[in-house]
């Protein structure tokens, strides 16, 4: 059974463009995160949310929202795509505080 | 700012051959640490964490790694490699932070060859 799971795997489209990415996860955690992952695999937290609740909100530009229908998803929608949005990205969740997040197997992003 | 370094970007070495990936972070005050495992085309894994308690933490896959507070460091080892453990390497610190942030570092390459 897949813990994490992101739709779609690659995602390839042109800039101005708005598209979304979704997200499940079936370990019954309360806590779901997003990160990018630059070229270089470098990795930083963008949002997350308990209990469909935003908690953390990073330096991100507001063409990006995040929406969290209920605890197991939680979605990245991407306004005005850019050439710079072009990453991967990943969903992880955990049970809140400080445990193990398990991540998704991620978005590959292109923008064109 | 806080910051967390992965001081080597790309390791090769040869299987049998023991690896240290060194891991430094700036925060003074309580962290919790992680080391995560990327293999190719795969999602992220955990490998161990230290919360509290003895600095030498075992994970899994044979991999160890010691926090040293006074050095600030989350070194990982791993005495004898695999061509298996080709991937990529990241420590993340939690900065005390309750909601569970991660701030990653670098990441490094590591590829073993046979």
């Amino acid at each position: 059974d897949t813990a994490v799971s992101q739709t779609p795997k690659y995602l390839v489209t042109q800039m101005g463009n708005d598209k979304s990415i979704k997200c499940e996860q079936n370990l019954g955690h309360d806590t779901m995160y997003w990160y990018k992952q630059d070229s270089k695999k470098f990795l930083k937290i963008m949002f997350s949310y308990n209990n469909k609740e935003l908690i953390i909100n990073e330096t991100v530009p507001n063409r990006f929202s995040p929406k969290s229908p209920d605890k197991a998803h939680l979605n990245l929608h991407i306004n005005s795509l850019e050439l710079g949005d072009s990453a991967v990205y990943f969903c992880a969740s955990s049970h809140r505080g400080v445990y193990e997040q398990y991540f998704g197997p991620g978005t590959r992003l292109t923008v064109t | 700012a806080q910051s967390v370094s992965q001081h080597n970007h790309h390791v090769i070495l040869s299987e049998a051959a023991s690896l240290e990936l060194g891991c430094n972070y700036s925060y003074g005050g309580t962290v919790n640490l992680f080391w995560y495992v990327q293999y190719p085309g795969q999602h992220l894994q955990l490998l161990l964490k230290y919360f509290s308690g003895d600095p030498l933490v075992k994970g899994i896959k044979g991999f160890e790694a010691e926090f040293i507070k006074s050095k600030f460091s989350f070194n990982l080892r791993k005495p004898s490699v695999q061509w298996s453990d080709t991937a990529e390497y990241f420590c993340a610190v939690n900065h005390g932070d309750s909601w569970g942030k991660l701030q990653f570092g670098a990441g490094t390459q590591v590829v073993v060859t046979p």
